[in-house]
Formats: structure tokens, sequence, C-alpha cells
């Protein structure tokens, strides 16, 4: 069946270290695959879409790979903050978006 | 802001009852979707509108359904409610909604639904 697995449910990271969240997936062939944020009791907030075709993807502190052989993407926030502090949650279009469980990030100062 | 506008905010009911979400696109948006989303399920995909017509069903029960309607707002109808359908309910908004295209879907800040 297919499945898209965000392996860490929570990630606890130092303010000013890199925070790194994992997105696997099977039996999907994405043409591209989203990152959101979503903050306690709100709608998510579309973050970066990365392509098949593309490697890596930038924006800011935010930086996603996407690896089609592995079936994975990467999502990296550097010198996280606190206010980064959320909830994380890849998608993958598979006739629908077709969203991960999401990773809970706390930042600590 | 993301422009998408959901009433009510909160939502309390007993179970076997019947309520209605209301949702309001970003001006231009054409596609409206519903989604569903618990603690131990995540954001589920329930359904799509386009432009008043049925574009794609998810996992959405035989006791709930939709429509969008001539304005584009859309309405979630949840009827004989169960303990099991509190939960957020979002909707979200995109320009065409056409199917492979890399459009980004812009979320309203939900319905809190509790069914006693």
């Amino acid at each position: 069946s297919q499945k898209i697995e965000q392996n860490s449910e929570a990630l606890n990271i130092q303010e000013g270290k890199t925070a790194t969240l994992t997105c696997n997936y099977t039996n999907y062939s994405p043409a591209y695959l989203q990152w959101y944020r979503q903050d306690p009791g709100r709608g998510p907030v579309f973050l970066l879409l990365i392509r098949e075709n593309e490697k890596e993807k930038r924006k800011e502190r935010l930086k996603v790979t996407f690896d089609t052989t592995l079936k994975q993407s990467l999502f990296h926030i550097t010198a996280s903050q606190p206010a980064d502090s959320a909830t994380y949650l890849c998608a993958l279009f598979g006739g629908n978006l077709i969203f991960g469980k999401g990773t809970k990030l706390s930042v600590k100062p | 802001d993301s422009g998408v506008t959901q009433t009510p905010k909160h939502l309390i009911t007993a179970t076997g009852q019947r309520v209605t979400l209301r949702c309001s696109p970003r001006s231009g948006d054409l596609s409206v979707y519903w989604y569903q989303q618990s603690l131990d399920q995540g954001l589920q995909f329930l359904i799509q509108y386009y432009n008043g017509e049925e574009r794609a069903k998810g996992n959405i029960l035989e006791r709930f359904s939709a429509q969008q309607f001539p304005d584009l707002h859309s309405e979630l109808n949840l009827s004989s409610l169960e303990l099991g359908d509190s939960a957020l309910y979002f909707c979200a908004s995109s320009r065409t909604g056409q199917g492979g295209i890399q459009e980004t879907q812009y979320f309203g800040p939900g319905t809190r639904l509790l069914v006693l």
C-alpha cells in the first residue's frame, strides 16, 4: 500500500543548530513534494515545493532535498530559532495531496 | 492570513446530530479541498471541488457530503455524528486544482468539532 512517513514524531534541538526532518514514502512516484508548517490550532502553511528533477531547493534558512531513488526528502532549518518551533508536514501528490503525520520541532533557547 | 475563511471556529454537538461547516476560498481560487485532522490519523484528504463540480474524492464517509456553490464557497455536511468524528476540519483552496499541476494549497484556520 502507499505510505508516507515522517520518521520522528518529535525533535528537540538547541537554538542555533540545524534541524533535519525526514520524509520517506513507498509505492509512489510523485512528480513533486511539498513541505508545510503547522502551528497548534491553525491550518498548515506552505513552505517549499521540490520537483522530482530537482535535487535541492533553498529558501532563506530552509533547505529541502529530494532523492527519488531513496524515496526520501530531507528538510533542513539552519540556525534554528525558538520561533521555528512548530509541526512540519511533508506532502506529495498521488492523485490528491497526501500528507505525512508531521514532526513536531521544538527549538530551545 | 491565508485568505481562506471558515466558520464556525468551534462546534460542540451530540452524537447522531448533523452539522454544516462553511468555507470561503481565496479570491480567484476555483478549487476547494476539505481535510480532516485527528491526533491519530493526521491530515486526511476528504474531497475536492472545482468550479462547482466534484473533482476528487478521498477517505470521505458516506455520512459526509459536500458541495460548492456558484459563488465558490463550499459547505461540508456531517450527519449521524459519532464520537470518532471529533476532529479539526480544514478547508483549503487553490487557483485551479488541476491534477499534477504544482499548485500551492492555502489552508483556512479550521473548524474544531467536538461530538459528545
